[in-house]
């Protein structure tokens, strides 16, 4: 089955722990990016990624940072996590970059305390 | 810079109700123009889309039409089911670089049977 898997779904963790959240695609898209939820404010983006090793920021990516080493896996992580980063993250992916349907994962609950 | 509009929530309808949320953008060029769709506890899905002026996109029994003279793009559906419920997100990109999907706030719907 096609699909943008996320992992781990659900998080609670404390101010500075460094963590990952994982991003897979199976569908051979060059294209993937990272968004984050918040109520009110709609989904925004992190950090996004044309191919295997070409990444740039999004419009909120202080805190973060991302890897594509492989073109299936693209992690976002949390270096020092803060209570501002509690949010839902989604993975997508697209085949390219020609403002194609982008395909979503399911979802990362993220709790800083 | 790009933008998404659209109509504030809850809407609460009856079952078999007809279905409309507001959605108006600010782009330049020719985005293209989508409707994601959040069930509760899940990821955005796809529920249709539209890539240039005056295309229709449909799904489901929803349809929307890309209107460039009035930049819009409503969701509408003549008769809505207690599974419909869920939150609706207008979205649109101009691909290129970052392939960004700008997202309004989301329209919550609610309906009742």
């Amino acid at each position: 089955e096609a699909q943008v898997t996320q992992n781990p779904r659900y998080l609670i963790t404390v101010t500075g722990k460094k963590l990952t959240v994982t991003c897979s695609q199976n569908m051979n898209h060059e294209y993937m990016s990272w968004y984050r939820q918040d109520p009110g404010l709609g989904l925004r983006q992190i950090y996004y990624s044309m191919n295997v090793e070409v990444t740039d920021k999004g419009d909120v990516p202080e805190g973060y940072k991302v890897s594509r080493k492989e073109k299936r896996n693209f992690p976002l992580i949390l270096e020092s996590p803060s209570p501002n980063q509690t949010s839902l993250y989604f993975c997508a992916s697209s085949p390219n970059f020609s403002g194609n349907e982008q395909f979503f994962g399911p979802g990362t609950r993220l709790t800083v305390l | 810079g790009d933008s998404v509009t659209q109509m504030e929530g809850p809407v609460t309808l009856s079952e078999e109700a007809f279905l409309t949320i507001n959605c108006t953008y600010t782009a330049t060029g020719y985005p293209s123009l989508f409707w994601y769709v959040q069930y509760p506890g899940e990821g955005l899905q796809l529920l249709l889309k539209a890539t240039k002026a005056d295309d229709k996109g449909s799904n489901k029994g929803f349809e929307a039409t890309y209107r460039k003279e009035t930049t819009s793009f409503h969701l509408e559906k003549g008769s809505v089911q207690v599974s419909d419920s869920a939150v609706y997100f207008c979205a649109l990109t101009r691909g290129g670089a970052t392939n960004k999907l700008i997202f309004g706030t989301g329209t919550l719907l609610a309906v009742q049977p």
